[in-house]
């Protein structure tokens, strides 16, 4: 079956710093991308969402952006803070064996550096 | 207010047992989700229901057995329990079929001895 996977599993920033992280999909049919945070000890939590007519969309100190020639999707954190630390994941919406599913990545792990 | 609570939050039990795990949610949202998320943290989906109907079913093993009694609640019962059932499971719901935000509740972790 088809997946979305992220470049890097664990990224490092000092506080203040911005943060981008990355994910590629590779489900060319997908139409909606989500990012989620998720804290330890709790479920994920939405952060930022695009549909596949879109190629970026800000939100309060995020950023996303969507590349479907390449399949690609990133999160940008503006001044990352302590707060930020969390794993973080993109996921995809979209037709999959089996009906439209929503799909995660692997996650990546941020560490702020204060 | 919670608005996707599942209990427990922690259940720890032997080999062969049968546990359930229940989930509400009080967002007014018509599909629910169990996902299992396990110790390299990667998140897979289980199961999906619309409006008390069931719309996924993945590659689970039939020990796995959801029930929406309405559509504010999802249990997920598991019979003969395994050591790799060992996980922790996300119950999640929103609006429509995925097209829109998923709500996680803050798991169930689950360790099989």
């Amino acid at each position: 079956g088809e997946s979305v996977g992220l470049h890097l599993p664990t990224l490092s920033v000092q506080e203040g710093d911005n943060s981008i992280i990355n994910c590629a999909y590779s489900n060319s049919a997908s139409d909606y991308f989500i990012w989620y945070k998720q804290e330890s000890g709790k479920g994920p939590q939405f952060i930022i969402d695009i549909r596949s007519n879109m190629d970026k969309r800000q939100g309060q100190r995020v950023t996303v952006l969507l590349n479907k020639t390449v399949k690609h999707l990133s999160l940008q954190i503006a001044a990352t803070q302590p707060g930020d630390s969390a794993v973080y994941f993109c996921a995809d919406w979209g037709p999959n064996t089996g009906g439209f599913k929503t799909i995660f990545g692997a996650g990546t792990r941020l560490f702020v550096k204060a | 207010d919670t608005a996707v609570s599942q209990t427990p939050k922690y259940l720890v039990t032997q080999m062969g047992n049968d546990k359930s795990i229940k989930c509400e949610q009080n967002l007014g949202h018509d599909t629910m989700y169990w996902y299992k998320q396990d110790s390299k943290k990667f998140l897979k989906i289980m199961f999906s229901y619309n409006n008390k109907e069931l719309i996924i079913n993945e590659t689970v093993p039939n020990r796995f057995s959801p029930k929406s009694p309405d559509k504010a609640h999802l249990n997920l019962h598991i019979n003969s329990l395994e050591l790799g059932d060992s996980a922790v499971y996300f119950c999640a719901s929103s609006h429509q079929d995925g097209n829109s935000p998923l709500h996680f509740g803050n798991g169930t972790r689950l360790t099989v001895t």
